[in-house]
This record gives structure tokens, C-alpha cells and sequence, in this order.
């Protein structure tokens, strides 16, 4: 069975900070894609960013990147320039090529500070 | 493009009633999936699709009914509805295995709050 596990229920950073999500998964599979979703208080899930598992460079996007170490099973996210609008709870998930199902994590709620 | 589109929004029901949430997608989308988020918590897998025709059951299907008679559209129902029920609930599609940008990405509709007094 694939699980995805988010150690860190809650995480405050003040504005223009980094912080970094933590992310580990467990699977057999080889080919595989990882996502991290935001959820604002609006409920709206929001894709961040996405890793394929084939691709050796990590994923960025603007002020998002990941830190991907397959053989650890380890996807972080990190948040650079941490701004208000980032506060939000953020998913971790996964799922393989030969499977249709996303995996969640329980996620990981985010507060950014003035 | 309107993408993953849930009616309703908001739903109070009483136990023992039924309703279906309706769900519909306009990106061809071969995928479809109903999840609920409890208070506070992830998401769980109620039912998903694979096309149309074709369903299977998630984590958490007792309670739920599932149809995809079309690419487009996937309504949950729910029957006799019960306090443990009440969540929100997501709707969401992709379309797998293209190896292009977007692939394999979920795109959620904007969630259906759903309370069962």
C-alpha cells in the first residue's frame, strides 16, 4: 500500500522567511509523480508544484521548491519570501503510473506572520 | 474553461434524507474522484472513475453511490444521509499518463460543504 506521511501538523513563519515542509512516502514503485497542494481558508485546493519521479532536478516554481531524494522517499517543500497569502494548509501527494488514485498526507498547516 | 464545476455549494440535510452532489468537468478528463475533508484533516477517497462506466470504491465508500454515464459528469449520492456525513466534500479529474505538462495534475472543484442535522 502507498502512504504518504506530513510529521509536522503546524508550521509559523514570519513574512519574508523560508520554511521548509516535510513530506516522506512509501512505495514500490518506480515511476511515480508528487505533488504539493495548497488549501487557502477559501477551501480551494490549489496545485504548487509537481516532481516527476523519472526527473533528477528538483521542481521549482517561483518562490516554491522541492527537495527530491528518491532514495529516501523524501519530497520537502520549501517556501522562500514567505508572504501572507501563503498561509494555508498544504497536502503532500503521490501516485503512481499504474495506479489511478492520489494519495494524500494529513497536511500540514502553514501561518505566516507579519 | 470552468474546469471542475460542484453544485451545491452548501447543503443542509436532515438524517435519513438522501441528495446527490453533483460534479461535472469540461477538460475531457478521463478521471474522476469524489473525496471528503472532516474538520481538520486530509483527504479520503470515497469513490473515483476511470471513464465512463466505470467506478470503484476508495477508503470510505459506505454510504455512497456513484454513476459515470458520461465523460463529463460524476454525481455522488448520498442515502439516508447521517451525522457522521457531514464534511466537505471535492470533486476532482485528471487525465493520466500524458507526457506533457499537466498530467497526472488533479484539478479540484471548489468543494461542497455538506452538514446532516
Amino acid at each position: 500500500a502507498q502512504t504518504v506521511t506530513q510529521s509536522q501538523p503546524e508550521m509559523s513563519v514570519q513574512e519574508a522567511e523560508t520554511v521548509t515542509l516535510s513530506c516522506t512516502y512509501d512505495t514500490s514503485e518506480n515511476n511515480y509523480y508528487l505533488f504539493w497542494y495548497k488549501q487557502p481558508p477559501s477551501r480551494q485546493m490549489i496545485l504548487v508544484i509537481r516532481q516527476e519521479a523519472y526527473k533528477q532536478q528538483n521542481a521549482t516554481e517561483n518562490r516554491f521548491s522541492v527537495n527530491f531524494q528518491k532514495a529516501a522517499k523524501s519530497f520537502s517543500l520549501k517556501i522562500s519570501d514567505s508572504q501572507l497569502g501563503d498561509t494555508a494548509m498544504y497536502f503532500c501527494a503521490f501516485k503512481t503510473d499504474s495506479w489511478g488514485k492520489f494519495q494524500f498526507g494529513a497536511g500540514t498547516q502553514v501561518v505566516v506572520t507579519p | 474553461n470552468a474546469g471542475v464545476t460542484q453544485t451545491p455549494k452548501f447543503r443542509i440535510l436532515k438524517i435519513g434524507q438522501s441528495m446527490t452532489l453533483q460534479c461535472t468537468q469540461d477538460m475531457n478528463h478521463n478521471y474522476m474522484y469524489w473525496y471528503r475533508q472532516d474538520p481538520g484533516m486530509g483527504l479520503k477517497l470515497i469513490y473515483y472513475s476511470v471513464g465512463a462506466g466505470i467506478t470503484d470504491k476508495g477508503e470510505v465508500p459506505n454510504g455512497y453511490n456513484v454513476s459515470r454515464s458520461t465523460t463529463e459528469d460524476f454525481p455522488l449520492r448520498l442515502e439516508l444521509a447521517a451525522p457522521s456525513q457531514t464534511s466537505v466534500y471535492f470533486c476532482a479529474s485528471s487525465y493520466p499518463n500524458r507526457p506533457d505538462i499537466g498530467a497526472n495534475v488533479l484539478t479540484f472543484g471548489a468543494g461542497s460543504r455538506l452538514t446532516v442535522l
